[in-house]
């Protein structure tokens, strides 16, 4: 049993390229969440979704996009990349909204 | 919005002793509350969570935190730290009845010396 896991593990891209951050779990949460971590900012919320078939923005959603086709699997697209989102990137899941969330080990993405 | 403020954003303390890591909310409804801890390049993990009844929650690792409604913080305490403690905190708050998805704080790094 892995719980979450995310891929790649790191990343180096060019501006302007697109690219797709992956997250499975295996766990049957409902939830899930993407998240960026910044020094000195925390967490920051990207996009989330409730369930399956839905996502909805968090605090930072612009220049990412998610989907959420079936329950396991959660993956965030930076259709064209910029260096300000050079950062690292952690997938999260939940049983239901109101539960603690369960997180992945993280994607480092740098855009040059 | 509910909101939260890790008031240190580094605390130094020696082995064997005791800390507290300060959180505080502001939200205008009922909040559930959670500590995360975050060790060198991995992911968070649920440190303990408050989310009704007894306002002390005992967590793992020796951790302990206290919900004061009316100070509305949720300060995170061990007595006596290990050096393997030393990590990234994070305090998170979600409100009840709403959307439930948890705003965290910045971050208290917590670096135990020997």
């Amino acid at each position: 049993i892995a719980g979450i896991t995310q891929a790649p593990t790191s990343q180096i891209l060019a501006a302007g390229r697109r690219m797709t951050l992956r997250c499975t779990q295996d766990m049957r949460h409902n939830a899930m969440y993407w998240y960026r971590q910044d020094l000195g900012l925390g967490l920051r919320l990207i996009h989330y979704s409730n369930t399956a078939g839905t996502t909805g923005k968090g605090e930072v959603p612009d220049g990412y996009s998610v989907s959420r086709a079936n329950t396991d699997d959660f993956p965030l697209t930076l259709a064209s990349a910029v260096p300000s989102q050079t950062s690292v990137y952690f997938c999260a899941s939940s049983r239901d909204r109101v539960d603690e969330q369960f997180f992945g080990p993280g994607t480092r993405l740098t855009v040059l | 919005a509910q909101s939260v403020t890790q008031l240190d954003s580094q605390v130094p303390v020696f082995e064997e002793a005791p800390v507290e890591l300060r959180c505080n909310y502001s939200s205008s409804v009922s909040v559930y509350l959670f500590w995360y801890v975050q060790y060198p390049n991995q992911g968070l993990q649920l440190l303990l969570k408050y989310l009704s009844g007894s306002t002390l929650v005992k967590g793992i690792n020796g951790f302990e935190a206290e919900f004061n409604k009316s100070q509305t913080s949720f300060h995170l305490r061990k007595p006596s730290v290990h050096i393997s403690d030393t990590a990234e905190y994070f305090c998170a708050v979600s409100e009840t009845g709403g959307s439930y998805i948890p705003t965290f704080g910045r971050g208290t790094s917590l670096i135990v010396h020997p």
